[in-house]
């Protein structure tokens, strides 16, 4: 069936550290993975998004990384701030680019100063 | 500015109630969606609509129904409420995509508590 798995459900830094959150999907399929941010009581907002024709994309302090062989995609934060404390979700498109997406559970990151 | 808005922004009603969550868009988007978001469980699809003809399940729509009354708008219903559908509500939005990917707009949230 359609599922994303992520781990950790939570995860604790020290400002400064990196924070690396992994995801796993069900459907080889797939092609293409959202990460969202959802800051304490505010909407969920895409923050990176990788198709599966690249391995790695990168924004500033963010990045992803997909292989598409093991079915699993990954966000790594580097250089992490008090800003960046909040959940953050991964999804995957099981419907073949028609945008049905399926999250995983989510990560609530802290970092602490 | 374009955005998605849902009304109400809270609601508290009884078991076995009929409500309904309104959302509104002015980007302009085809394509539109409920999901909900239980503590530990992210964020499941409830349905999803890719035009006002065109509404579809996602994987919890039991005691749900929605209907897409305009490009703009799309309502979801529970018209039996039970406890269990105690959660915080979102509806988003995206443009047309065929080939391509496209980003989700979330609005604000309804948070529905079923007593």
């Amino acid at each position: 069936g359609e599922n994303v798995e992520q781990h950790p459900s939570t995860l604790s830094v020290q400002e400064g550290d990196s924070a690396v959150i992994k995801c796993t999907y069900s459907d080889s399929a797939s092609n293409y993975f959202p990460w969202y941010k959802q800051e304490l009581g505010k909407r969920p907002q895409l923050i990176i998004d990788i198709r599966s024709n690249v391995g790695e994309k990168k924004d500033q302090r963010i990045a992803v990384t997909l292989n598409k062989t093991a079915k699993h995609f990954s966000l790594h934060i580097t250089e992490t701030q008090p800003e960046d404390s909040a959940v953050y979700f991964c999804a995957a498109d099981f419907s073949g680019g028609y945008n049905k997406l399926i999250f995983g559970a989510g990560t609530r990151l802290a970092v602490h100063p | 500015d374009a955005d998605v808005t849902q009304t109400p922004r809270n609601r508290i009603t009884k078991t076995g109630k009929r409500i309904m969550l309104e959302c509104s868009q002015t980007k302009g988007h085809d394509r539109m969606y409920w999901y909900r978001q239980d503590p530990g469980l992210g964020l499941r699809l409830i349905y999803y609509s890719f035009d006002v003809k065109d509404i579809n399940k996602g994987e919890i729509s039991d005691g749900y129904s929605v209907s897409r009354q305009a490009q703009a708008k799309f309502s979801l219903s529970l018209e039996s409420a039970i406890p269990n559908q105690t959660a915080l509500y979102f509806c988003a939005t995206s443009e047309r995509a065929g080939v391509g990917y496209n980003e989700q707009f979330f609005g604000p949230g309804t948070r529905l508590t079923v007593l």
